[in-house]
């Protein structure tokens, strides 16, 4: 069975530029949660999403935006990039809304020039 | 706020023994924790969890102990080796989120 996909794997932008992200969870799987993960550091909640309703955005600018489809895949937007937002963007999937048993995917590395 | 912290950031040990991570948090109304691995290049690996109403729970080579009094938890791989070297993170429950401490990174010597 496939995990969580997520694409690209990399990327390169420069500050100013905007920035889509894509997710497909585990077939079955209707929540998708956004985190990210800074070198060193442990992931940090930006998005959650449950049958394509936002259930929680953490702390993060409204430069971050994200959105469910109705397969369940996700997107993730950050527009106005700046060269703080350089990071691991991980998204992950679960059966339910609650937040256990996240499964990950393996991420995309964001550089910001 | 919720916060989960693991003790140390890095642990080294020898190939055949047993690891122990440690782990502390802050609410004690938290009710879940979820330990994931995380090799270099790659996102978190689920490795166990476990509900507050329980004290330990067991894996393959791994086991999770919870003390509630104290609120801590560790995981304990046992035999550890080389493929075990990773970054660990131990994860609990905030408001609709998972709340992660900054991780122990494992280094398994030969």
């Amino acid at each position: 069975d496939a995990g969580v996909t997520q694409s690209p794997t990399h990327l390169i932008k420069t500050r100013g530029q905007q920035v889509t992200l894509r997710c497909s969870p585990i077939s079955g799987h209707k929540s998708v949660s956004w985190y990210q993960q800074v070198l060193g550091q442990g992931p940090q909640f930006i998005f959650q999403y449950y049958e394509k309703e936002e259930r929680g955005r953490g702390n993060f600018p409204d430069r971050f935006s994200a959105r469910q489809f109705p397969n369940y895949s996700s997107e993730l937007n950050v527009n106005a990039l700046l060269l703080g937002d350089s990071a691991l963007y991980l998204c992950a999937s679960s059966l339910t809304g609650r937040n256990e048993k996240l499964f990950f995917g393996s991420g995309t590395q964001l550089s910001v020039l | 706020g919720e916060s989960v912290g693991l003790h140390l950031p890095t642990l080294s040990v020898q190939e055949g023994d047993n690891s122990i991570i440690n782990c502390a948090y802050s609410n004690s109304a938290s009710d879940y924790f979820i330990w994931y691995k995380q090799e270099s290049g790659k996102g978190p690996q689920f490795i166990i969890d476990i509900r507050s109403n329980m004290d330990k729970r067991q894996g393959q080579r791994v086991t999770v102990l919870l003390n509630k009094t104290v609120k801590h938890l560790s995981l304990q791989i046992a035999a550890t080796q080389p493929g075990d070297s990773a970054v660990y993170f131990c994860a609990g429950p905030g408001s609709e989120k998972l709340v992660f401490g900054k991780g122990t990174k494992l280094t398994v010597n030969p």
